[in-house]
C-alpha cells in the first residue's frame, strides 16, 4: 500500500523565515508532486520531480529517491504564502496518492 | 480548453436527494479523475477513465455512486441518494497520459 506522510502538519512562522515541509512516501513512484490550496480551495501545481531539486522563484523542492523522500523549502516566507501545501506521488497514468497536507500560516 | 471545467461550483442537496457533477477535462487529455476532499486535507480518490472506459475503480463506493465518461460530452459523477457523509469538495484532473495531473476548480456539495 502506497503511503505518503508529511510534517510537520500545522506551521506558523514570521514572514521572512525560511520553512520547509518535509514528505515521505513508501513505494517506488514516477514522480513526487508538490501542490498548494488557498482557502476556497483550489488546487494549484508547484512542482513535479522524479530527482534532483527544481527551484521556482522562492520555493525549491528536493527530492532523495533512495531515502523516498522529499521537501518543500520557502525562502523568505510571505503572508501570501499562507496556504495548505500537499504532496503527491504517482505513476504515470494512475492515480495521485497525497499526503495528509501541512496548513501554512505566515503571520506579518 | 486550456483548463479543466467543473460545474456546479456549489451543489446543495436534502440528504436523499439525487446529485450529479461534472467535468469537462482539457481537450486531448485522455485521462480523467475524480477525487472526493472530505476533511480539509483528506483525499480520496473514486475513480479514473482512460477515454470513455473505466480505468480504475477501486475507490468508487459500490452503492450509489457512478461516473462516466462519454464521447463528446462532460464527464459526470452521480450520486443516487445523497447522504450526510457525502458532503466534500469533488475534484476532477485530466492528464495526456503522463504524471502531471490538472485539477479542476472543484465542485462542494453540501448535503443538508
Amino acid at each position: 500500500k502506497n503511503e505518503v506522510e508529511q510534517s510537520p502538519q500545522n506551521l506558523t512562522a514570521q514572514e521572512g523565515e525560511f520553512i520547509t515541509i518535509n514528505c515521505s512516501y513508501s513505494v517506488g513512484i514516477s514522480a513526487l508532486h508538490w501542490l498548494q490550496q488557498h482557502p476556497g480551495g483550489g488546487i494549484v501545481s508547484l512542482f513535479m520531480l522524479s530527482s534532483g531539486k527544481k527551484k521556482h522563484g522562492r520555493l525549491i523542492a528536493t527530492i532523495n529517491i533512495q531515502e523516498k523522500h522529499s521537501s518543500l523549502h520557502i525562502t523568505a516566507s510571505h503572508p501570501r504564502d499562507s496556504a495548505v501545501y500537499i504532496c503527491a506521488d504517482s505513476e504515470a497514468g494512475n492515480q495521485f496518492y497525497f499526503g495528509t497536507g501541512t496548513s501554512l500560516t505566515v503571520i506579518p | 480548453g486550456e483548463e479543466v471545467a467543473q460545474t456546479p461550483k456549489h451543489l446543495v442537496r436534502g440528504e436523499g436527494q439525487k446529485a450529479k457533477l461534472y467535468c469537462a477535462p482539457i481537450k486531448g487529455h485522455s485521462y480523467v479523475f475524480w477525487y472526493q476532499q472530505v476533511l480539509k486535507n483528506e483525499f480520496k480518490f473514486l475513480i479514473s477513465f482512460q477515454n470513455e472506459n473505466v480505468f480504475d475503480e477501486t475507490g468508487m463506493p459500490k452503492e450509489r455512486f457512478s461516473a462516466k465518461c462519454l464521447p463528446n460530452s462532460p464527464c459526470s459523477l452521480e450520486i443516487q441518494a445523497t447522504k450526510l457523509e457525502d458532503s466534500a469538495v469533488y475534484f476532477c484532473a485530466s492528464t495526456p497520459m503522463g504524471v502531471e495531473q490538472f485539477f479542476g476548480p472543484g465542485t462542494r456539495l453540501t448535503v443538508l
